[in-house]
């Protein structure tokens, strides 16, 4: 079975100053890597994710993420945060040949303070 | 247009009642699935359809049972509901028959509150 680690289970961080979400993974097969995001009483929404290829990433709204396969991670960072970053970001798995079963961490909250 | 709609948003009810919520896509996608997220807002997976047949069937009390009329909706039904029901329920939608990998489209939830 995978797993998903989210250390952080709050950050703040200052408008416009960089942030890096760490995620780390654990499976004992080839995954794919999501990262979701999550606005106050709304849905998820896509970021980014992995598949193969190129180990950076990069997503909707200025977010990328490096697949790190030594380090089992995939870090979710961002240059410059603006306000309306602030949000919930779900990392999440699934692994090969399960029927794109989604394995999620237990979510970073992301507060950007002016 | 919503991609992935649910009805009702919110849904607070008794504990021992029958509940249903409902979930319709409009992306043509072949998979569906249900989320059930805590208090805590830990998400985890319950369910998911495959061209109207069930694939995954996680650890779930078999209260909860999912119906799918046809591959654009996605139904969950509830039985006899307790409080640790009290969460919010999460539709999704994926575009191929077991398609790895492939992006899943939440639709905005669905707070249910047991009393």
């Amino acid at each position: 079975a995978q797993s998903v680690t989210q250390l952080d289970s709050q950050v703040p961080v200052f408008e416009e100053a960089p942030v890096e979400l760490r995620c780390n993974y654990s499976s004992s097969v080839s995954v794919y890597l999501f990262w979701y995001v999550q606005y106050p009483n709304q849905g998820l929404q896509l970021l980014l994710k992995y598949l193969s290829g190129s180990t950076l990433v990069k997503g909707i709204n200025g977010f990328e993420a490096e697949f790190n396969k030594s380090q089992t991670s995939f870090h979710l960072r961002k240059p410059s945060v603006h306000i309306s970053d602030t949000a919930e970001y779900f990392c999440a798995v699934s692994r090969t040949g399960g029927g794109n079963k989604l394995t999620f961490g237990t979510g970073t909250q992301l507060k950007v303070e002016l | 247009d919503t991609a992935v709609s649910q009805t009702p948003k919110y849904l607070v009810t008794q504990m021992g009642n029958d509940k249903s919520i409902k979930c319709e896509q409009n992306l043509g996608h072949d998979t569906m699935y249900w989320y059930k997220q805590d208090s805590k807002k830990f998400l985890k997976i319950m369910f998911s359809y495959n061209n109207k047949e069930l694939i995954i069937n996680e650890t779930v009390p078999n209260r909860f049972s999912p119906k799918s009329p046809d591959k654009a909706h996605l139904n969950l039904h509830i039985n006899s509901l307790e409080l640790g029901d009290s969460a919010v329920y999460f539709c999704a939608s994926s575009q191929r028959l077991a398609g790895e990998g492939d992006t899943q489209y939440f639709g905005p939830g669905t707070r249910l509150t047991v009393l």
